[in-house]
């Protein structure tokens, strides 16, 4: 499974937006990007995923560089509430992925500030 | 309306006795999963059951028993409790073959062995 590596750590003033780098150099052709975060004691929530083309949601936007060997999720305006643990994982397609697992690495620490 | 959801939330107990997690998904997802959470804050997948077939048992001692009565439940038992299972144990659920479904996870249960 290709391996990830964001900063440990990062803050951004609330209402600016927040951009979280990941890089992912041996990602393979196969293989999605999925963010996640995990605001204290709860689950991991489900932000966004992409293969190639950059994503939107209600949440957040992925941009994927041309070559894939990196990603940046972007939080527009950031609040309080996005304070959390952002991982960002890569995924193979469930064709090639057993079980579906997702792996988790230690993922950056968003601190959003008044 | 939760969709992913476990019982107890919080487990206290002593060493050597033996107790079980329940999980329910209310997403018709076909695919279940067992995550545990060290102190260390590391998020590690144990089982994987789809179609309540076992597809990933990551290497988890015998003690812990993850077992599907349908599709919408998977439920897991520990035996024996040791210190070291101490942690944050989720559940997850997605639905295999389509497009890369993300997995959703449950708010987690807090076990303590004392």
């Amino acid at each position: 499974d290709a391996k990830t590596t964001q900063p440990t750590s990062m803050d951004c003033a609330e209402g600016r937006a927040a951009n979280l780098p990941c890089n992912h150099s041996t990602i393979s052709g196969n293989e999605y990007v999925y963010w996640y975060r995990q605001i204290h004691s709860q689950g991991p929530q489900y932000i966004i995923h992409g293969l190639k083309n950059n994503e939107t949601n209600e949440m957040a936007s992925l941009i994927i560089t041309e070559d894939r060997k990196s990603s940046t999720l972007i939080l527009p305006h950031a609040t309080l509430r996005d304070t959390a643990v952002y991982y960002c994982i890569v995924r193979p397609d469930q064709i090639y992925n057993q079980g579906g697992k997702l792996i988790f690495g230690q993922g950056t620490e968003l601190s959003v500030k008044p | 309306d939760t969709a992913v959801s476990q019982t107890p939330k919080y487990l206290v107990t002593q060493m050597g006795n033996d107790k079980s997690i329940k999980c329910e998904q209310n997403l018709g997802h076909d695919t279940m999963y067992w995550y545990k959470q060290d102190s260390k804050k590391f998020l590690k997948i144990m089982f994987s059951y789809n179609n309540k077939e076992l597809i990933i048992n990551e290497t988890v001692p015998n003690r812990f028993s993850p077992k599907s009565p349908d599709k919408a439940h998977l439920n897991l038992h520990i035996n024996s409790l040791e210190l070291g299972d101490s942690a944050v144990y989720f559940c997850a659920s997605s639905q295999s073959g389509s497009y890369n479904s993300p997995l959703h996870f449950g708010n987690g249960t807090r076990l303590t062995v004392t």
